[in-house]
């Protein structure tokens, strides 16, 4: 079945640093893909999406480029900020069921 | 405000009793979602309908139960046969196709007294 593997964490940098989390997925046709965040004690909130290869979905100074070559769908950010500590899921939709299928997400931390 | 509204936020059961979570959403969406979040893991599918009056099993539906009698409505049961009910449950609703985003309730914590 379809399944999403994201990097371990968590993840500790400083302000303005750099971030990558790494996501990749296995899939039979062409799913569609997001990541979400979760803030502690909530729901999940729709960062960004990517609908078919080569797409890139952007949002809040966040990009991810679906690469069907890699099966990848990498999460960045140019300059993290504290607000962005959070947990970062990495998902595709089933196109059976339309369900989504998560990857076990990465704790991002972020220090001033 | 459009959104899902989960409740209540926090529920405790005794053993041996079915409860009710509750999920209403006001945004017109056909597809309505269960998932089960478990710490540190990600979340994974009870149930899910694509339209009222229909639903289907998802990943890890023994032990629970559901209807969808009203669009806007999809209440979850979870019954005695679930063994290991403690966790974060989560309901999301989208308007169908796979291309979609999936909106997200708060949640309910579910634990066992």
């Amino acid at each position: 079945g379809d399944s999403v593997t994201q990097m371990e964490g968590p993840v500790t940098l400083s302000e303005e640093a750099f971030l990558t989390i790494n996501c990749t997925y296995t899939a039979t046709g062409y799913p569609s893909l997001f990541w979400y965040v979760q803030y502690p004690g909530e729901g999940l909130q729709l960062l960004l999406k990517a609908t078919k290869a080569d797409d890139k979905g952007s949002n809040k100074g966040f990009e991810a480029t679906y690469r069907k070559e890699t099966t990848s769908f990498h999460l960045e950010k140019g300059s993290v900020q504290v607000s962005d500590s959070a947990v970062y899921f990495c998902a595709l939709t089933d196109t059976g069921r339309r369900a989504l299928t998560f990857g076990s997400g990465t704790r991002l931390q972020v220090q001033p | 405000d459009g959104g899902i509204t989960q409740s209540p936020k926090y529920l405790f059961r005794k053993e041996g009793q079915n409860v009710t979570l509750s999920c209403e959403q006001n945004l017109n969406h056909d597809a309505m979602y269960w998932y089960r979040q478990d710490p540190g893991q990600g979340l994974r599918l009870i149930y899910y309908s694509q339209i009222v009056n229909d639903f289907q099993k998802g990943d890890i539906a023994e032990g629970y139960s559901v209807s969808r009698e009203k669009k806007e409505s999809f209440p979850l049961t979870v019954t005695s046969a679930q063994k290991n009910p403690t966790a974060f449950y989560l309901c999301a609703s989208s308007m169908g196709p796979e291309n979609q985003p999936q909106h997200f309730g708060d949640g309910t914590r579910l634990s066992i007294l």
